[in-house]
């Protein structure tokens, strides 16, 4: 069972707008990347928080990690058309078995 | 030319057919991995390989066999293809001397089962 819980679902803003996701997961992690997914595409890496940061930074990508909460949140600032696509979040977990967890994703249309 | 590629990209079978799909990287990594995505859904690990000799079974292995031919390949295999089988299927790679376990996707096999 995947254990990257993102919410909202789907969510549509208007250009310009700033888009807002959150994951949350139930494990211990190392890391937590997020990942842009066009439609039918293969899955494109955007940014990395490490378990023992609290924000990062990326142009107009801005990612926090509330490990106390288990919890991390992307937000796209000034969205355009182009950002349209499905955004999901990947633990780097820390059980004894090695798993790559990836969220169960957010679908994110940018009207313009 | 893209870094991690697919073949084939689409694949229609029937049940009960023997599939591989095929997976090749010029990115020098180690670390290999087959997962599956079905519609709507995030994406589930198969198997993965962290060298030539190393082979593990992911989320969902039942169903499923890879082969580890060389660094560059990675072959998944659907021994009996079943109608539940149908999803589109992604490569990935990541680079075993960093400390981050990044992946780099390759463009997905979208895989019919009748």
């Amino acid at each position: 069972s995947q254990q990257g819980e993102e919410d909202p679902q789907a969510l549509s803003i208007q250009e310009g707008e700033n888009a807002t996701m959150n994951c949350s997961y139930k494990t211990s992690i190392n890391n937590l990347q997020w990942y842009r997914q066009n439609s039918g595409r293969g899955l494109v890496h955007l940014i990395l928080i490490r378990s023992n940061e609290r924000e990062k930074h990326s142009g107009r990508l801005r990612v926090t990690l509330d490990t106390s909460k288990k919890s991390s949140s992307l937000l796209i600032t000034a969205s355009r058309a182009a950002d349209t696509a499905s955004y999901f979040c990947a633990l780097d977990t820390t059980s004894g078995t090695y798993k790559y967890i990836f969220g169960t994703g957010t679908r994110l249309k940018v009207l313009a | 030319d893209a870094d991690v590629t697919q073949t084939p990209r689409n694949r229609i079978t029937k049940t009960g057919k023997r599939i591989m799909l095929e997976c090749s990287q010029t990115k020098g990594h180690d670390r290999m991995y087959w997962y599956r995505q079905d519609p709507g859904l995030g994406l589930q690990l198969i198997y993965y390989s962290f060298d030539v000799k190393d082979i593990n079974k992911g989320e969902i292995s039942d169903g499923y066999s890879v082969s580890r031919q060389a660094q560059a390949k990675f072959s998944l295999s659907l021994e009996s293809a079943i109608p539940n089988q149908t999803a589109l299927y992604f490569c990935a790679t990541s680079d075993a001397t960093g400390a981050t376990d990044t992946q780099y996707f390759g463009p997905g096999t979208r895989l019919t089962v009748l």
